[in-house]
């Protein structure tokens, strides 16, 4: 069965960091390109990152200039995110997604992990 | 930036109705378009990709449509599961993926 597990997730004061981890099991990780998506309360769900199969591309949404890492271990079949310099507009659920393929549409999600950011 | 914007944002609907949904691009993204299905306290589900091909497991009473700027979500008769948000977002110019804003789907 393919499963995406998020952790790391928790409460941060603004301008602290947090690093989030997906564990992926049930399928080749190294195949695929993965994605991170968040969704804050009341609003829509919002792309946050992208990392290539290789490692050697990632793409970001505007609003994280500069501020997020992607990452990945394919060694551990695992993905990651640091997030730096963290804002209250940052609170949500982040999500992992599976891509099918190469830039697609993201096929598998995990359940997320929250993160909160409050003084 | 590709704007994706849905209608209606809220469809109070009997169970076994018919519904369509509808997604507008502000700018072409091809057929490169998905549909998710989001329950409360559940992740999303894919449900429809490349505009009209059903993601597997997906019933048939699910159907998508359109190309270009104009997208149709189509759920043939409402089943008591259906009741959701469903979102759509392309996949054609990116960076950055966009969603619409959803549309809740609801118990008329």
């Amino acid at each position: 069965e393919v499963q995406l597990v998020e952790s790391g997730g928790g409460v941060v004061q603004p301008g602290g960091s947090l690093r989030l981890l997906c564990a992926a099991s049930g399928f080749t990780f190294d195949d695929y390109t993965m994605h991170w998506v968040r969704h804050a309360p009341g609003k829509s769900l919002e792309w946050v990152s992208l990392i290539s199969w290789d490692g050697k591309s990632a793409y970001y949404g505007d609003f994280v200039r500069g501020r997020f890492t992607i990452s990945r271990d394919n060694s551990k079949n695992s993905l990651y995110l640091q997030m730096n310099s963290l804002k209250i507009e940052d609170t949500a659920l982040y999500y992992c997604a599976k891509d099918m393929g190469d830039y697609l549409y993201m096929d598998v999600w995990g359940k997320g992990t929250t993160v909160t950011v409050s003084s | 930036e590709t704007v994706m914007t849905q209608s209606p944002a809220t469809l109070s609907v009997s169970p076994g109705e018919r519904v369509t949904l509808s997604c507008r691009a502000s700018q072409s993204v091809s057929s490169n378009l998905a549909w998710y299905q989001q329950k409360p306290g559940q992740s999303p589900r894919l449900l429809v990709y490349a505009a009209s091909a059903r993601a597997t497991g997906i019933p048939a009473r699910f159907s998508g449509s359109g190309s270009g700027t104009e997208f149709t979500l189509t759920i043939s008769s409402l089943q008591s599961e259906d009741f959701a948000v469903y979102y759509c977002q392309q996949y054609n110019n990116w960076p950055p993926y966009t969603f619409g804003q959803g549309t809740k789907v609801e118990i008329k």
